[in-house]
């Protein structure tokens, strides 16, 4: 069965500082996709980055990067120079080739100080 | 191009009514997804539906709930009666196909509150 895992409930960040918010995932699918979604307090779900398995580098959309560990099933998120806009909860998906539907993490919530 | 549209935006009603979300897919998208999100039990997936047919509706909680897709760019999802516990917000999402590469695309979701 295939299961996202994000042991990370809460993270306090210092404005401008670096952000890694952690992912591992278990599939049997020798294809599928990985995601992050933000989810700020105003409650919508927005996309942010998409990770193939079978793609070389790591994804990359503006200061979001995806750290991807194929070996070690890691997917985990990088936001660089983070802004207080960045305040909000994070979740990891994954979408296997063999399964319509994307499975989603329980989330992170941070918290950007100023 | 319009993102997946849902109303209404904010819902207030009693325990017992009939209570109708509506959604509106983004144009060119063959699945449709209904989730509901609450702090207990997380984002679960409710029902999905791929060309207009429901695929797997076994995450639909009981048979007060019902999903229809009349057509390509229309999904409803029904609770009747309502109850306090139907509390949460409710996304609709929609992909292109089912292709591990395919993003699912969220609309703003429906607040629901039962009282």
């Amino acid at each position: 069965a295939q299961k996202i895992t994000q042991t990370q409930p809460g993270m306090f960040v210092q404005e401008k500082e670096a952000v890694t918010l952690d992912c591992t995932y278990d599939t049997s699918d020798p294809s599928y996709g990985l995601f992050w979604y933000k989810q700020p307090s105003s409650g919508e779900m927005i996309f942010l980055i998409y990770q193939g398995s079978y793609d070389q580098q790591n994804a990359t959309e503006g200061r979001y990067s995806l750290n991807f560990q194929k070996a070690r099933k890691s997917a985990n998120l990088v936001i660089s120079a983070s802004q207080l806009g960045d305040s909000a909860m994070y979740f990891c998906a994954m979408r296997g080739a063999r399964d319509d539907k994307i499975i989603f993490g329980k989330g992170t919530r941070l918290h950007i100080l100023p | 191009d319009a993102g997946v549209i849902q109303s209404p935006r904010h819902e207030v009603t009693e325990m017992g009514q009939e209570v109708t979300l509506r959604c509106k897919p983004i144009s060119g998208h063959d699945y449709l997804f209904w989730y509901r999100q609450t702090m207990m039990r997380g984002l679960e997936l409710l029902i999905y539906f791929n060309n207009n047919v429901p695929i797997d509706d076994s995450g639909m909680p009981e048979d007060r709930f019902s999903a229809k897709m009349p057509n390509a760019s229309f999904s409803t999802l029904k609770i009747q009666p309502s109850e306090p516990r139907d509390s949460a917000v409710y996304f609709c999402a929609s992909s292109f196909s089912a292709g591990p590469q395919e993003t699912q695309y969220f609309g703003p979701g429906t607040r629901l509150l039962v009282l």
